[in-house]
């Protein structure tokens, strides 16, 4: 168990839908990183979050947005969901701003129908 | 620039085999290397890092041979067993903004290791 924590485990939603993504990182950890699995796409990195603020993007779509809550949790929104945004998201943490090491939570899996 | 290549993209290897998985990279600004483990509905989970100052570390059964002229990168897995199965990932990361201040990952090596 890393210690960071996802929810839900599971979402299922239809096209055109939103939905709210939540990860809760270790204690301590000021950094947060979501990214996206899917089978054709490995893992790419979306966005990362440090102590609230934003400090770099990756290949996150316009449709997708993210922010880092005060008590250091975060919330990845997706919307205008597409079929091609199946995958599973995960988010990780660290300690610092540029760390390396990054714990992985158990992710989030995403279906959209 | 920033694309990590992995090879292979899947591995069977009898228990007590040795599983070796490659990686590439082009970006001369990565400065550390990570290999994780991902079991079936788990995330990522480090597993063993080097830095491209050392050619080799070892921890327990497993092994990454760093060659900084080539720009590649393995992992060794020694005496396979069952319990290894799982997929792994390599990366490579660098501070600095060449290097994008991420983790950028392979795509990926699915290993089953018979009994």
């Amino acid at each position: 168990d890393s210690g960071v924590t996802q929810t839900p485990k599971h979402l299922i939603t239809a096209t055109g839908q939103r939905v709210t993504l939540r990860c809760s990182p270790r204690s301590g950890d000021l950094s947060v990183y979501w990214y996206q699995q899917s089978l054709d796409q490995g893992l790419q990195f979306l966005i990362h979050y440090y102590n609230g603020e934003e400090r770099a993007k990756g290949n996150i779509l316009e449709r997708f947005s993210a922010q880092q809550f005060p008590d250091l949790h975060s919330e990845l929104n997706l919307s205008s969901l597409e079929l091609g945004d199946s995958a599973l998201y995960f988010c990780a943490s660290s300690v610092e701003g540029t760390s390396k090491t990054q714990y992985f939570g158990p992710g989030t899996r995403l279906l959209v129908l | 620039q920033q694309q990590v290549k992995q090879s292979p993209q899947s591995l069977i290897v009898q228990k007590g085999g040795i599983s070796i998985i490659n990686c590439a990279y082009e970006n001369t600004a990565f400065d550390y290397f990570p290999w994780y483990q991902q079991f079936p509905g788990k995330g990522p989970a480090l597993l063993i890092a080097i830095r491209p100052d050392v050619s080799e570390k070892k921890e327990g059964r497993f092994t990454i041979s760093f060659n900084k002229s080539a720009k590649q990168f393995s992992l060794h897995i020694m005496d396979s067993q069952p319990g290894d199965s799982a997929t792994y990932f390599c990366a490579a990361f660098g501070a600095i903004k060449a290097a994008g201040n991420k983790l950028t990952f392979g795509g990926g090596t699915r290993v089953l290791v018979k009994p």
